[in-house]
């Protein structure tokens, strides 16, 4: 089955810095990438997806980066503020399915 | 998206009895889910509740522990049976969207077993 790693399981910035948390995935034929946060006592909510027919897409101060060959992608977060600290996951869908896999998420820590 | 409500939203109960969590969506969907969420930990899928028929458990979950009931396309519940100190967790309902993939998430059931 897909098995997902994500990196790093903490990161702490200056309020301002950009953040960047990277996932791999392992099944070629996932084509579906959400990332979702976490906030402390919330649930978990999407804020950013991509599919594989696409490189690179944006949101305002987030974006997302897929390499297909590598198995990779990224979320990057610029401009961070103290809002943004939450748990951030990544995972990975195959065609067809309704099931995503998670990544074990990633503890983003902004200091003002 | 659909909105999502779980009642309880947070429970304390004793070692040996069960908890029944509910999941109601204000519109009809296909598919729903139930996930467990330990302490720091990511999220695991437990079963994908199936509308009129039983549900589909994963690898290490099973129907006695964590019977499921969907009696309609707006409504689940979650069973944890004889509870122990290891079933505390968050517990929590999500619907999947039709296009695949993205899951929308209740506000969760947060259990503490004693």
């Amino acid at each position: 089955g897909e098995n997902v790693e994500q990196h790093p399981s903490t990161l702490s910035v200056q309020e301002g810095d950009s953040a960047v948390i990277k996932c791999t995935y392992s099944d070629s034929a996932s084509n579906y990438f959400p990332w979702y946060k976490q906030e402390l006592g919330k649930r978990p909510q999407l804020i950013i997806d991509i599919r594989s027919n696409v490189g690179e897409k944006k949101d305002q101060r987030i974006a997302v980066t897929l390499n297909k060959t590598a198995k990779h992608f990224s979320l990057h977060i610029t401009e961070t503020q103290p809002e943004d600290s939450a748990v951030y996951f990544c995972a990975a869908c195959r065609g067809g399915s309704y099931i995503p896999t998670f990544g074990r998420g990633t503890s983003l820590i902004v200091h003002p | 998206s659909a909105v999502i409500s779980q009642k309880p939203s947070r429970d304390i109960c004793q070692r040996g009895t069960s908890l029944t969590i509910q999941c109601q969506v204000d519109s009809q969907v296909t598919m729903m889910f139930w996930y467990r969420q330990q302490p720091g930990q990511s999220l695991t899928l437990i079963a994908t509740a199936n509308q009129g028929s039983e549900a589909t458990y994963e690898s290490g979950f099973v129907i006695d522990k964590f019977p499921i009931s969907r009696p309609n396309l707006t409504f689940s519940t979650l069973t944890v049976s004889n509870m122990s100190p290891e079933d505390s967790s968050i517990y929590l309902c999500s619907v999947g969207a039709d296009t695949g993939g993205t899951q929308y998430f209740g506000p969760g059931t947060r259990l503490l077993v004693l």
